[in-house]
């Protein structure tokens, strides 16, 4: 499947570090995600966008700052991270944003973090 | 909170036996998703259920939506080494934005040959 694809595919990346994942989506959907997914937790919302305006925070910390310049791209800066935040960090895109209305969301491969 | 619970967590089983998971919600649902995420892989969207009492087949996956829309159901028959991964269920979440899918935290699914 390349219908959403991000990079890297993985990551190690020390605590004073910067760096950006980027995700792009070729499914002329509307809306991105970025979710978290650590071991023996569930998928974690952490950001919503659709038509390249954020609509959801699920109280992430300043130390991630999304960015999403059109609705085919999205993009996840990362700064002085902390080993707790080492995961696998998944992009995801639907037709619209309302899971109310029953859009599917399609996820791309992910990047896996880890933060030293 | 609202929460969207899966039983069980793990199950092994040996090929050719039937598996089963289940989802409950803590709140009604308008649909519920369910996704399999095959080891090392990512989340495929599987399914969507909408109506009451509603059931779905596809090949050996049989999906069930509870009639209070509050519990779902994924049931495999005759299970198959294709089958490993985990299958997660995942409804709306209230009293955010509409994009917001809650999941549940899914069954681990292994088949023995």
């Amino acid at each position: 499947e390349t219908g959403v694809t991000q990079t890297p595919r993985h990551l190690v990346m020390g605590m004073t570090n910067k760096k950006s994942l980027k995700c792009e989506q070729h499914l002329g959907h509307n809306a991105m995600y970025w979710y978290k997914q650590s071991a023996k937790k569930p998928l974690e919302l952490m950001f919503v966008y659709n038509f390249k305006e954020q609509t959801e925070n699920n109280s992430v910390p300043s130390r991630f700052s999304p960015e999403c310049p059109n609705s085919s791209h999205l993009f996840l800066h990362l700064h002085t991270l902390q080993p707790e935040d080492s995961a696998l960090y998944l992009c995801a895109s639907s037709q619209f944003s309302s899971a109310a209305a029953g859009y599917e969301q399609y996820f791309g491969p992910g990047t896996r973090l880890t933060v030293t | 909170g609202q929460q969207v619970m899966q039983i069980p967590q793990y199950q092994h089983v040996q090929e050719g036996e039937d598996f089963t998971t289940y989802c409950n919600s803590s709140t009604t649902l308008s649909n519920i998703q369910w996704y399999k995420q095959r080891p090392g892989g990512h989340p495929v969207f599987l399914i969507q259920l909408v109506k009451s009492g509603e059931v779905k087949k596809q090949k050996r996956l049989t999906f069930q939506f509870g009639e209070a829309k509050k519990n779902s159901s994924l049931h495999i028959t005759a299970t198959q080494t294709t089958d490993v991964g985990t299958y997660f269920c995942a409804g709306p979440r209230y009293g955010g934005s509409q994009g917001n899918l809650i999941f549940g935290k899914g069954t681990k699914l292994s088949v023995k040959p």
